[in-house]
C-alpha cells in the first residue's frame, strides 16, 4: 500500500515554455501533497503544500507565479512550470501523507525536468 | 527552526561490516522522525517513522533508534544492495511539513 505515482519520470522541454507534472496516490486518498526539488548531491527542499480545495501555501522564496500547483482531488495534485528557463532544471519530487494516519509521508519516484 | 544535521556525510563499508549513521536534531514539538531511503534518480522509499525517545524499529538488516536530541539508524551485516542515500527528516509544531537532512551516502563494497 500507500503508493504515489509521478509522471513523467523524465520530460526534456524548451526555454519558454509550460510543463505539467502529476501527482496521484494510488492507493489511497491525501488531503495534503508537498512539491519538492532536489538539487544535485542535496537534500530535498520543499517547496510547496498543497491541501486539496485550497490555494497551495509556497515556501518562503519560491515564485507561486513559476510554480503553479493545482489538487483537484484527493488523489491527485500538478505542478505546472511556467515559462519554463534552463535554471529550473532539476529532479522533481511530490509526496503525499495518507488522510487520517499517521504523520508518514510517501513519496512518488520524481521528475527529472530538463530546460534547453 | 527544525534543523536537521545527518552524518557522516559519506560512508564505505565492507559487505558485512556493521556501522550507524546518525542523524541529530532541534525540533519543536515533534511530531515524528522518519527515515527514508534514497536510490540515484529515484524519490525517496519510507522506512521508518519513530515518535518519542526510547522508541526503536528494525526492517531486516536496518535498526533505527530515537534520543530527545538524535537517531541512529544501525546497519548490520551490510551488503551491497544495501548502497544508497539514507536520508533523516523530522516533522514539528502544528503541520505535518518534512524538514530533511542532507543525507548520508552509504556505499557497501562487496
Amino acid at each position: 500500500g500507500a503508493v504515489v505515482s509521478q509522471h513523467p519520470s523524465r520530460v526534456i522541454c524548451k526555454s519558454g515554455t509550460s510543463v505539467k507534472i502529476e501527482c496521484r496516490s494510488l492507493d489511497f486518498q491525501a488531503t495534503t501533497m508537498f512539491w519538492y526539488r532536489q538539487f544535485p548531491k542535496k537534500s530535498l527542499m520543499l517547496m510547496a503544500t498543497s491541501n486539496e480545495g485550497s490555494k497551495a501555501t509556497y515556501e518562503q522564496g519560491v515564485e507561486k507565479d513559476k510554480f503553479l500547483i493545482n489538487h483537484a482531488s484527493l488523489t491527485l495534485s500538478t505542478l505546472t512550470v511556467t515559462s519554463a528557463h534552463p535554471e529550473d532544471s532539476s529532479f522533481y519530487i511530490c509526496s503525499a501523507r495518507p488522510q487520517g494516519l499517521g504523520t508518514e509521508a510517501f513519496f512518488g519516484q520524481g521528475t527529472r525536468l530538463t530546460v534547453v | 527552526e527544525d534543523q536537521v544535521t545527518q552524518s557522516p556525510e559519506a560512508l564505505r563499508l565492507q559487505e558485512g561490516e556493521s556501522s550507524s549513521l546518525n542523524c541529530s536534531y532541534t525540533v519543536s514539538g515533534l511530531r515524528g522522525l522518519f527515515w527514508y531511503r534514497q536510490d540515484p534518480g529515484k524519490g525517496p522509499e519510507f522506512l521508518f517513522t519513530l515518535y518519542s525517545a526510547g522508541e526503536e524499529k528494525e526492517k531486516e538488516r536496518l535498526k533505527a533508534t530515537l534520543t530527545k536530541k538524535e537517531s541512529f539508524l544501525h546497519i548490520t551485516a551490510p551488503k551491497p544492495e544495501d548502497s544508497a542515500t539514507y536520508l533523516c527528516a523530522v516533522s514539528g509544531g502544528s503541520n505535518y511539513k518534512l524538514t530533511f537532512g542532507k543525507g548520508t551516502l552509504l556505499t557497501v563494497n562487496p
